[in-house]
Parts: C-alpha cells; structure tokens; sequence
C-alpha cells in the first residue's frame, strides 16, 4: 500500500507563472489536508478537503491560491501569478476519515516550490 | 487561536545520552492532543508520540517519553539512549478535539554526535 504521493518533488516557476501541485492520498483515503512550510518555519495548515468538498479553507491566502480534490484523481493544489514569497515546501496528509486527534494522519515527502 | 512554541531552535546530544526536547502550547481548550513530530532531511513528517490531554499518564513510545504538564501547558519530548537515526528536526503540534488541523511549533532542529 503505497503512502501519500506528492509530485513533482521539486517545482522551478518563474515569477508570474502557474504551479500545479498534486496529492495521491493512500489508498482509502477521503481527507486530504494542505500545509505549507516556509524556510525555517514550522508547518502551516492552508485548507482541508473531502472527496468534491472543500470543509475548511481558513488557512489558504484570499487570492491566487486553490484546491481541489475530485472525485477521480489527485488532490490539486494551485498557485497562479506566484510570487517569491510562495517558495516552500507544501505538505499534503490524508486520513481514511476525520483525522481528529487520529494517528491515522499521513504525510507525503511534500514539494519543494521555488519561485525565481 | 491556539499557539505552540518551541524554545530551542537548536539542541545536541551525545549518542547514547538522554535529550528532552521542550514544548509549551497556549489554549483555552480543556480537551486536545498533542503530538511530536520528526521531519528527517528527506523531508518525510513521521509521528513520534501522541497524547491525549484528558489522560493523565504520559505517553511512552520505546525510547521516546513525553512530560505533560497540563496545568502549565507544557509538553517536553525525551529521547532515552539517543541514536544517530535520531537526528532530525522535532515539531510539536496541537490539535482540538473538535477540529482537524494540527497547529505547528517552529521545530528544534537535533543532532546526535557520535
């Protein structure tokens, strides 16, 4: 069963350009959650998401940014116009069900987004 | 808004030594988890212990035991006969009960010397 995949690992946009970041969450698994990591910070929840629902967007930026998991498919989490301030790395976790004080929670390797 | 911080940016350890890594946490909550964290250089966020706030007994993992003082809202990580795997940086996170995120400390990057 293989873990949470995140890809690519790494990602090089320019200023201005789109970044498309995607989470195969395991198998099984309906939630996903979003965190983004600056350079010597800790992790940052942006947005929690179910199958075709988003449940909780309070930590994602008002702009530029979204998510989305489909009912088929990766989880998408995108960044358009980015700007240098974007560059982190971006953690995606998932859980079978409401990870609520759960160790079912697990995170993938993340990508390393780096805005030129 | 809950708040975690991690005191020590950075902290070392002689392989084979015990190392207590320290967390403080800011709630009005009377009932959350709490959790240690280890990211390796692959960047790979691997749990290391969970607690239960209304449990009064700590949480014991094999090596790894933590120090919950709830009434201080402490919660310390120690690592017995540190190994050199062991190196990593450490986040402390807290959860409410009723909600699905996990809320970060600003980690303690460890180094086990040989």
């Amino acid at each position: 069963n293989a873990g949470v995949m995140q890809n690519p690992r790494h990602l090089v946009r320019r200023r201005g350009q789109e970044a498309r970041l995607r989470c195969s969450p395991m198998k099984g698994h309906s939630h996903v959650y979003w965190y983004r990591q600056l350079p010597e910070e800790g992790l940052k929840f942006m947005v929690y998401l179910q199958k075709e629902n988003i449940i909780d967007e309070s930590g994602m930026p008002k702009e530029r940014f979204s998510a989305e998991f489909p009912k088929e498919g990766p989880s998408i989490l995108r960044i358009q116009q980015v700007v240098r301030g974007d560059s982190a790395a971006y953690f995606c976790a998932s859980s079978p069900q409401w990870a609520g004080g759960s160790e079912k929670l697990f995170f993938g390797s993340g990508t390393q987004l780096s805005v030129l | 808004a809950q708040t975690v911080t991690q005191s020590q940016p950075e902290m070392s350890v002689q392989e084979a030594e015990t190392v207590t890594l320290s967390c403080t946490y800011d709630t009005s909550e009377s009932d959350y988890y709490l959790f240690w964290y280890k990211q390796p250089p692959s960047r790979q966020m691997i749990l290391v212990i969970r607690q239960e706030a209304y449990k009064q007994q700590n949480a014991t993992e094999n090596r790894f035991s933590v120090n919950f003082q709830k009434a201080a809202k402490s919660f310390s990580l120690k690592i017995s006969d540190s190994q050199l795997g062991d190196a990593a940086m450490y986040f402390c996170a807290f959860q409410e009960t009723s909600g699905s995120r996990l809320t970060f400390g600003e980690g303690t990057q460890l180094t086990v010397n040989p």
